[in-house]
């Protein structure tokens, strides 16, 4: 079954740190992986989008990676803000129907002062 | 500026009622898709468009329709035959990207509640 996992649920940090979110995948074929930030009562935001020839994608103080061998991929947040305060989720498109997205539940991560 | 406008924000639903969604965009975006968001829960697709006047079922699809008359408008009925309607509704558009169509933008959502 085509799954997207995603850890922790939650995570709590101080403004000014880094921190890191893991997204492990069971898609195969795999077309693409993207990550998504959602505030509370809004829709998604795109932040990064990966296909499984890029290991490494960069948007701001945000960085992605992936390892389409381990099938894991990592969300790295430089220098958090307040405003990072949000839902971050990893979608997967498989190969075979890319219209398709299977998401993963979101990693709840709360920024404060 | 262009982008997806969803209304209501807010919406409530009697028993027996069917509720009208509405999502517009003006990205000139070919698809439209329409995902239920549950706490604890991934976005589960309801029904998507890739063309004006056709429209597949998602993996939810009961208890929900959907017309697509205008390129900009993809309008979800909630009908009285979906038992749990409460949840948070999710409008997006794409364009083609490295020749498939995927979700890249959403709207604000509804937040349907039944009274």
């Amino acid at each position: 079954k085509n799954q997207v996992e995603q850890s922790p649920q939650s995570l709590i940090i101080l403004e000014g740190k880094n921190c890191t979110l893991q997204c492990n995948y069971t898609v195969s074929p795999f077309s693409n992986l993207r990550w998504y930030k959602q505030d509370t009562g809004r829709g998604p935001v795109s932040l990064t989008i990966m296909t499984f020839s890029e290991n490494t994608k960069s948007n701001g103080r945000y960085t992605a990676t992936l390892d389409a061998d381990t099938k894991q991929s990592s969300l790295h947040i430089t220098a958090s803000q307040l405003s990072d305060s949000a839902s971050y989720i990893c979608v997967v498109s498989g190969a075979y129907n890319t219209d398709k997205l299977i998401f993963g539940t979101g990693t709840r991560l709360q920024v404060f002062p | 500026d262009g982008g997806i406008t969803q209304s209501p924000k807010y919406l409530f639903r009697k028993e027996g009622q069917n509720v009208t969604l509405s999502c517009e965009q003006n990205l000139n975006h070919d698809a439209m898709y329409w995902y239920r968001q549950d706490p604890g829960q991934g976005l589960r697709l309801i029904y998507y468009s890739q063309i004006v006047n056709d429209f597949q079922k998602g993996d939810i699809a009961e208890g929900y329709s959907v017309s697509r008359e205008k390129k900009e408008s993809f309008p979800l009925t909630v009908t009285s035959a979906q038992k749990n309607p409460t949840a948070f509704y999710l409008c997006a558009s794409s364009i083609k990207w490295k020749g498939s169509n995927q979700p890249q933008h959403f709207g604000d959502g509804t937040r349907l509640s039944i009274l």
